[in-house]
């Protein structure tokens, strides 16, 4: 079964940094692209960073460009994204999410785990 | 980017009745590999988004046989056969033929 569990959210100050985690199991981590989206509070789904299953590539929305990073470990089955300069627009829930094998879309979703940017 | 747009935005629905989301895109979806990449995610009230449909038609692992895609180019539409009580909850178009991947706005499917 696959299995996606987020941590590392919190309360953090606007201007603030924190590292997410995504701990994956059931599948063969290091055969897949691996995503980050998130979700603010009442709103849709936003999509904000992906890497490939080697980690030599990254790609990520305009709104967080510059200021956030993904990275995994593939020995670890960890998937990580390090936020800086955190604004209170990046307030949500970020949901770790795998990517597909035969099309570049996203199948399993984590729980998520919640950003709050807040003074 | 590629916009996503879904009607409704709410949908009230008898149980047992059918329902259909329609989303259309900004710009046809069709993939160099020559696959249509739209997929369609429900998120049932506090849980994550699961896949339901993934490249126009095809049921994921796991969903019922209620729930058909379908379309082409740049209009899509999900057809869920009979509403049931666990369908509750919002659905979502998703692109991702090109990069950055977007959502429609989401769609609330809610029983009368």
């Amino acid at each position: 079964e696959v299995q996606l569990v987020e941590s590392g959210g919190g309360l953090v100050q606007p201007g603030g940094s924190l590292r997410l985690s995504c701990s994956a199991s059931g599948f063969t981590f290091s055969a897949y692209w691996m995503h980050w989206a998130r979700q603010a509070p009442g709103k849709g789904l936003t999509w904000v960073s992906r890497i490939t299953p080697d980690g030599g590539h990254t790609d990520y929305a305009d709104s967080v460009k510059g200021r956030f990073t993904i990275s995994r470990d593939n020995a670890r089955n960890t998937l990580f994204l390090q936020m800086n300069s955190l604004r209170v627009e990046d307030t949500a829930l970020y949901f770790c999410v795998r990517g597909t094998i035969d099309w570049p879309g996203q199948d399993y979703w984590g729980q998520g785990t919640l950003v709050t940017v807040s003074s | 980017d590629i916009v996503m747009t879904q009607t409704p935005l709410s949908s009230p629905v008898t149980l047992g009745q059918p329902a259909s989301i329609s989303c259309t895109s900004s710009q046809s979806l069709v993939h160099s590999s020559g696959d249509t990449c739209l997929d369609w995610l429900q998120q049932r009230p506090g849980q994550p988004p699961r896949l339901l449909i993934y490249k126009i038609s095809n049921r994921f692992s796991g969903v019922p046989d209620r729930f058909s895609g379908s379309g082409a180019g740049t209009d899509f539409t999900l057809n869920i056969s009979r509403v049931e009580a666990e369908d509750v909850g919002v659905y979502y178009c998703m692109q991702s033929t090109q990069a950055p991947i977007t959502f429609g706005q989401g769609t609330r499917l809610e029983i009368k």
